[in-house]
C-alpha cells in the first residue's frame, strides 16, 4: 500500500514555480522521500530525495516539513517539457530490495 | 552516465509465442535491477526484483514460470514472457540500482510496449 497521498493533478503556468505536495504522515525516522517524474510513454526520472534537510538540485528543491509529514517539490520555473506525473515515494524497508513502491502520483499540466 | 536501455522498445507479437526483453546499465554495474508493469492510465507495478547470479523474487500474484527472468551479468536482465497472452499486452519497464549504493535511488529504461494479438 501506498504511504502517500498527493493530489490527482495540477496545473501550472509556464516559466511559473510547479509546487507539488505530498502527505506522507506515517514516515517513520528512517525513511526518506524520493520524487520521480514519468513523462507519458517513457521510463521514469530521478529527481531528488531527502530524509529531513531541505534538498536542492539542478532539477528541483524539495521541501520537507519539520515533523517530516509533508514535503513539497519545487520546480521553480516549469516548462512544457515538465508535463509528467510526478511520484512521491517514501521507501520501504531495505527487506524489501530497494523497490520502490509507485502510488499514483500527481499529473502535472503545464500549459502556455 | 546512468543510462538504461530496454530493447526492443516496442513488439506485436502472436499469441502463445514467447518474447524476450533485455535491460541493459550500460555506464554502471547493477547488482540488482527490477521489473515493472504499466497498464494504460495506471501506476507502475512491480512485478519482480532480480539479482545478480540468483533467482529472481516475484511479488503476489506474479507468475515466475510465465515471466521468466535472468540477470546473467552486472549489466543485464532480460525478462522472458512465455506463452503470452492479449491481457500480457502491457508496457514493461526495467530499472537498475548501481552496485554499492544504500539508497533508492535507481535509473529506469526507456520501456517496451507489448503488444499481444
Amino acid at each position: 500500500d501506498a504511504k502517500t497521498t498527493q493530489p490527482p493533478s495540477m496545473d501550472c503556468a509556464e516559466g511559473r514555480a510547479a509546487n507539488l505536495p505530498c502527505n506522507h504522515s506515517t514516515i517513520s525516522g528512517n525513511e526518506y522521500v524520493y520524487w520521480y517524474r514519468q513523462i507519458h510513454s517513457q521510463g521514469p526520472q530521478y529527481i531528488i530525495h531527502g530524509l529531513k534537510n531541505n534538498e536542492t538540485n539542478e532539477m528541483a528543491s524539495l521541501i520537507i516539513t519539520e515533523d517530516r509529514k509533508s514535503s513539497t517539490l519545487i520546480l521553480p520555473h516549469a516548462t512544457l517539457r515538465d508535463t509528467a506525473v510526478y511520484y512521491c515515494i517514501v521507501n520501504q524497508p531495505p527487506n524489501s530490495g530497494y523497490a520502490l513502491n509507485f502510488g499514483k502520483g500527481t499529473s502535472l499540466l503545464v500549459t502556455p | 552516465g546512468a543510462v538504461v536501455s530496454q530493447h526492443p522498445s516496442w513488439v506485436i507479437c502472436k499469441s502463445g509465442t514467447s518474447v524476450k526483453i533485455e535491460c541493459r546499465s550500460l555506464d554502471f554495474q547493477a547488482t540488482t535491477m527490477f521489473w515493472y508493469r504499466q497498464f494504460p492510465k495506471q501506476s507502475l507495478m512491480l512485478m519482480a526484483t532480480s539479482n545478480e547470479g540468483s533467482k529472481a523474487t516475484y511479488e503476489q500474484g506474479v507468475e515466475k514460470d510465465k515471466f521468466l527472468i535472468n540477470h546473467a551479468s552486472l549489466t543485464l536482465s532480460t525478462l522472458t514472457v512465455t506463452s503470452a497472452h492479449p491481457e500480457d499486452s502491457s508496457f514493461y519497464i526495467c530499472s537498475a540500482r548501481p552496485s554499492g549504493t544504500y539508497s533508492y535511488e535507481q535509473y529506469f529504461g526507456p520501456g517496451t510496449r507489448l503488444t499481444v494479438t
